[in-house]
């Protein structure tokens, strides 16, 4: 079976520019998740959905991000404006329930100059 | 405090020798919690989860669960060089999400 597919793998991008990031989560699992990982700040949970329903955005740092799930099989990160800080790589990740084990991507790598 | 804590590290120990982890949190409801393994440069995979307290045992892996001591530990015997990775601890309390700590870097050395 495919495991959780994340596109693209690596963005460079400049400042104030928008990206988008996407991911397709195992089939059949029911919840999805996105992370931001950086040496200085770990692993964070910027939100994650049950059913295609956002349930916790409470991770996501500022307006300028925003995340989609418009079906089962498809989710979308948005950061519009990008900014240097936000240079990380981010993990979508899905599970069978939100309490089970998550199955990560292999990230995208983000760069903001 | 925050709410899963762990070794800081970074832990070196020699080949074949017993690795342990520690991992601490702060959810007395805390109900399911997880190991996983990243190298570097790659994504999380799950080594062991853990649900009721005790030893939980997966090859050279052991998982141990203290609910009310609020701790959670990973134990590595007979420690690789292929070991050498970040362990991360996560624990859900039900909620839905899962809270990941910082992770400790583990170096097996030949």
């Amino acid at each position: 079976d495919a495991g959780v597919i994340q596109s693209p793998r690596h963005e460079v991008t400049e400042m104030g520019q928008e990206v988008t990031l996407r991911c397709k989560p195992i089939s059949g699992h029911n919840s999805l998740f996105w992370y931001r990982q950086t040496m200085m700040r770990g692993l964070e949970l910027l939100i994650y959905f049950n059913n295609n329903v956002p349930i916790d955005d409470s991770g996501m740092p500022e307006d300028r991000f925003s995340a989609k799930m418009p079906n089962a099989s498809f989710s979308t990160l948005k950061i519009q404006p990008s900014e240097p800080r936000d240079s990380a790589v981010y993990f979508c990740a899905s599970s069978l329930l939100a309490t089970d084990t998550q199955y990560f991507g292999p990230g995208t790598r983000l760069t903001v100059l | 405090q925050k709410e899963v804590e762990q070794n800081s590290g970074p832990l070196s120990v020699p080949e074949g020798a017993i690795a342990s982890l520690n991992c601490t949190y702060s959810d007395r409801v805390s109900q399911s919690f997880f190991w996983y393994r990243q190298y570097s440069g790659k994504s999380p995979e799950l080594i062991m989860s853990i649900y009721s307290n005790g030893d939980k045992e997966d090859g050279r892996f052991t998982a141990q669960l203290n609910k009310a001591s609020q701790y959670v530990s990973l134990l590595i015997r007979d420690s690789q060089p292929s070991d050498s990775a970040t362990y991360l601890c996560a624990v859900n309390a039900g909620a839905g999400k899962s809270t990941f700590g910082d992770g400790t870097t583990l170096t097996v050395k030949p």
